[in-house]
């Protein structure tokens, strides 16, 4: 498909053990953007990468959460020794560049995560 | 002052009427802002982005920007039940993307 593509769709885990989320973004964007958001609230921002390098790291709740991108394509999210609270949905989003014409960012369908 | 501001809603707006939704933003030096649509249980999906001081339509929608006033509005003309969801403003500054909480607009059918 054209879009923004994310894997798993949902996630189970029990505490203490990593998970890792994958994030497929349209072909040709080159920034993208990891955000979560848990139920009922807004959009918390993680990390943004422009190509293979990410800027602005400054949303990454704790030094448990790592992101990498390869080959200024798929990003995998890591979450080490998970948390309760960190059940959410974490949502990937690609834009074609950053800033002014262009920015605007298409979601993926976002990975349910639940850590019991 | 926090970064994006919207009213949290819910806003109910009977069918087929006008429905105005509003946002503020802090930084004068915003460049770019764009409405997202969230329907419950799913990611946002963009609706528009908008430049320019003005209006901007598109279909039923219409996004307002003011950079003197800091704020930007989206109207969305002839509501439709299928339209209520929750619409998130976003703003672009210092190479960050700033959403809004997000405004839960129910359509009164």
């Amino acid at each position: 498909g054209a879009g923004v593509s994310q894997s798993p769709s949902n996630k189970v885990t029990e505490k203490g053990k990593d998970v890792e989320l994958r994030c497929d973004p349209i072909s040709g964007h080159t920034a993208l953007y990891w955000y979560r958001q848990s139920l009922g609230q807004g959009l918390e921002f993680l990390i943004y990468f422009q190509g293979n390098s990410a800027p602005d790291k400054s949303g990454l709740p704790s030094d448990r959460f790592s992101a990498e991108r390869t080959g200024g394509s798929v990003s995998t999210l890591t979450i080490q020794r998970t948390q309760q609270e960190d059940s959410a949905v974490y949502l990937c989003a690609s834009s074609l560049a950053r800033g002014w014409v262009g920015g605007e960012q298409y979601f993926g369908p976002g990975t349910r995560l639940t850590v019991t | 002052q926090k970064e994006v501001e919207q009213n949290s809603g819910p806003l109910s707006v009977p069918e087929g009427a006008i429905a105005s939704l509003n946002c503020t933003y802090s930084d004068r030096g915003s460049q770019s802002f764009f409405w997202y649509r969230q329907y419950s249980g799913k990611s946002p999906e963009l609706i528009m982005s908008i430049y320019s001081n003005g209006d901007k339509e598109d279909g039923r929608f219409t996004a307002q920007l003011n950079k003197a006033s800091q704020y930007v509005s989206l109207l969305i003309r002839d509501s439709q039940p299928s339209d209520s969801a929750t619409y998130l403003c976003a703003v672009d500054r210092d190479d960050k993307i700033i959403f809004g909480k997000g405004t839960r607009l129910h359509i009164l059918p």
